[in-house]
């Protein structure tokens, strides 16, 4: 069975940093690029970030741009988010989602459940 | 603001159709046939329901159907059940850095 899973999600303070994983399972996990797309309390859902099957690409929201960084271990299955300079609107549940191939970007064909990052002081 | 422009909110009675709106540029909609829907209930992770404008991944009901005219996509829900009522996101393929838009999301309810 195909699952992604994030965790590593929690309260920040304003400034501050943290760093998302997603675990993939039931998939070839480098044939895929995966992305990372956030949903504010009460708000759509924000495409936040991407990342080639074979890691070489990477691309970000012009929101987040120069704050997060996008990575993955393909030898361990796991996607990451590094997420610094946190601000409060960054506060959101971030999914890790698989795309349709490894470099092709037209549809998330699997998401995680989410794991909630809080901006507050 | 959302890159793409849902109404906010759709309803519709149980047997009736609804259809739902998208409208995004050239540079998105328009410029590819990579449009996609999700289906979000409250409190759950975004389902797949339609990708590349029309097509149903495995196990999408054929009640659901996309379709697109220049710079707009739609979402139609044929022979509404209760089960419909949630929220969906139209999405597209933009190129360039900001590769993925989503609209603001359509509340669908079933009366």
């Amino acid at each position: 069975e195909v699952q992604v899973l994030e965790s590593g999600g929690g309260l920040v303070q304003p400034g501050g940093s943290l760093r998302l994983s997603c675990a993939a399972s039931g998939f070839i996990f480098s044939s895929y690029a995966m992305g990372w797309v956030r949903q504010a309390p009460g708000k759509g859902l924000e495409w936040v970030s991407g990342i080639r099957g074979s890691g070489d690409g990477t691309y970000f929201a012009d929101s987040v741009k120069g704050r997060y960084t996008i990575s993955r271990d393909n030898s361990r299955n796991t996607l990451y988010l590094e997420m610094n300079s946190l601000r409060a609107e960054d506060t959101a549940v971030y999914y890790c989602a698989r795309s349709n191939g490894a470099s092709s970007w037209r549809y998330f064909d699997q998401w995680g459940r989410g794991t909630l990052v809080s901006v507050s002081s | 603001q959302s890159a793409l422009t849902q109404p906010p909110s759709a309803s519709g009675s149980p047997g009736q159709s609804v259809t739902i709106s998208c409208t995004g540029t050239s540079g998105d909609v328009g410029g590819y046939n990579f449009v996609s829907w999700y289906q979000q209930y409250p409190g759950k992770a975004p389902k797949l329901m339609i990708y590349e404008v029309s097509k149903r991944p495995s196990g999408v009901p054929d009640r659901f159907s996309g379709s697109k005219s220049g710079n707009t996509a739609s979402l139609t829900v044929s022979g509404l059940q209760a089960e419909d009522e949630a929220d969906y996101y139209c999405s597209s393929y933009a190129g360039g850095n900001n590769l993925v838009v989503f609209g603001g999301g359509t509340k669908l309810t079933v009366l």
